[in-house]
C-alpha cells in the first residue's frame, strides 16, 4: 500500500530533550515536506526537500532540523524542544514537486512540557 | 507575500443542502497552484484537487465542484447535496511556481447535520 509513515503517533517530552520524528514513504517520491498544524493557524510549512541531500526552509523553520540522506526518509529533528513546539506534525510527499498534490502521513502529536 | 484566506471558520448545514466553502488567495506570481485538502475527524489529510493558474476551467467531481476565478483571486469549493460523511475541516492551499513552498489557509470546519 502506498503510504507515508510517521513515528511516533504521540509523544510527550520535556523541554530541552532532543527528539526525532521519523517519516518514510514507499512511493519513490522526490519531494517531501514537514508541516505543523495549530488551532486557528492552519498548516504551516517547516522544511521541504526536493530530493536527496536537497532541503530548504519553509515558513517556520526555527527550532527544527531535517536531513534527507535517502530518498524514502525525511526525519524531523528538534534539538532542544520548547513548549511552543507543542503541535500536530504532518509529513507529506509528492511525485516530482509538491504541485502534484501531497500524500500525507497520519500525523504526530507532540507535547513538550 | 503569499497568503490564503478562508474567512468561514465554521459552517453547519443540514444534510442534502448545498454548501460553498470560500477561498481567497494573494500572490504576486503569475504561475502558481491551488489545492483543496480534506481533514475528516480521524485526522488524516486527503488531497481533493489541484489547479494551476493557467487553467480557469471549473471542475466537477461527483458532488464536488470547484470555481476558480483569477479576477477575484478566489478558488471556491461547493458540495452539492451534502452528506454526513462530508463533515470535516477543509483547507485551501497555494503553492509557489516551483511547487516547493506552500501556504495553507486556516481551514473551514464543516458540520453536516443529519
Amino acid at each position: 500500500e502506498a503510504q507515508v509513515t510517521q513515528n511516533p503517533r504521540y509523544l510527550i517530552t520535556v523541554t530541552g530533550k532532543k527528539l526525532t520524528v521519523t517519516c518514510s514513504q514507499n512511493m519513490n517520491h522526490e519531494y517531501m515536506s514537514w508541516y505543523r498544524q495549530d488551532p486557528g493557524l492552519g498548516l504551516r510549512q517547516i522544511y521541504y526537500s526536493m530530493n536527496v541531500e536537497v532541503t530548504d526552509k519553509g515558513d517556520v523553520p526555527e527550532g527544527y532540523k531535517v536531513s534527507r540522506k535517502e530518498k524514502r526518509n525525511f526525519p524531523l529533528i528538534l534539538e532542544s524542544p520548547s513548549p511552543n513546539q507543542t503541535s500536530l506534525y504532518f509529513c507529506a510527499s509528492s511525485f516530482g514537486q509538491g504541485s502534484y498534490g501531497y500524500t500525507f502521513g497520519s500525523g504526530t502529536r507532540l507535547t513538550v512540557v | 507575500a503569499q497568503k490564503v484566506t478562508q474567512a468561514q471558520t465554521e459552517i453547519s448545514v443540514v444534510e442534502k443542502e448545498d454548501v460553498t466553502l470560500d477561498c481567497v488567495y494573494e500572490t504576486r506570481d503569475t504561475t502558481y497552484y491551488l489545492f483543496w485538502y480534506k481533514q475528516p475527524p480521524s485526522g488524516e489529510l486527503v488531497f481533493l484537487i489541484r489547479r494551476n493558474s493557467f487553467d480557469e476551467q471549473n471542475e466537477i467531481s461527483g458532488r464536488y465542484s470547484w470555481n476558480f476565478q483569477k479576477s477575484t483571486s478566489s478558488f471556491n469549493f461547493t458540495i452539492t447535496a451534502s452528506q454526513v460523511v462530508d463533515s470535516a475541516v477543509y483547507f485551501c492551499a497555494l503553492s509557489d511556481p516551483t511547487g516547493n513552498q506552500f501556504y495553507f489557509g486556516t481551514g473551514t470546519s464543516l458540520t453536516v447535520i443529519p
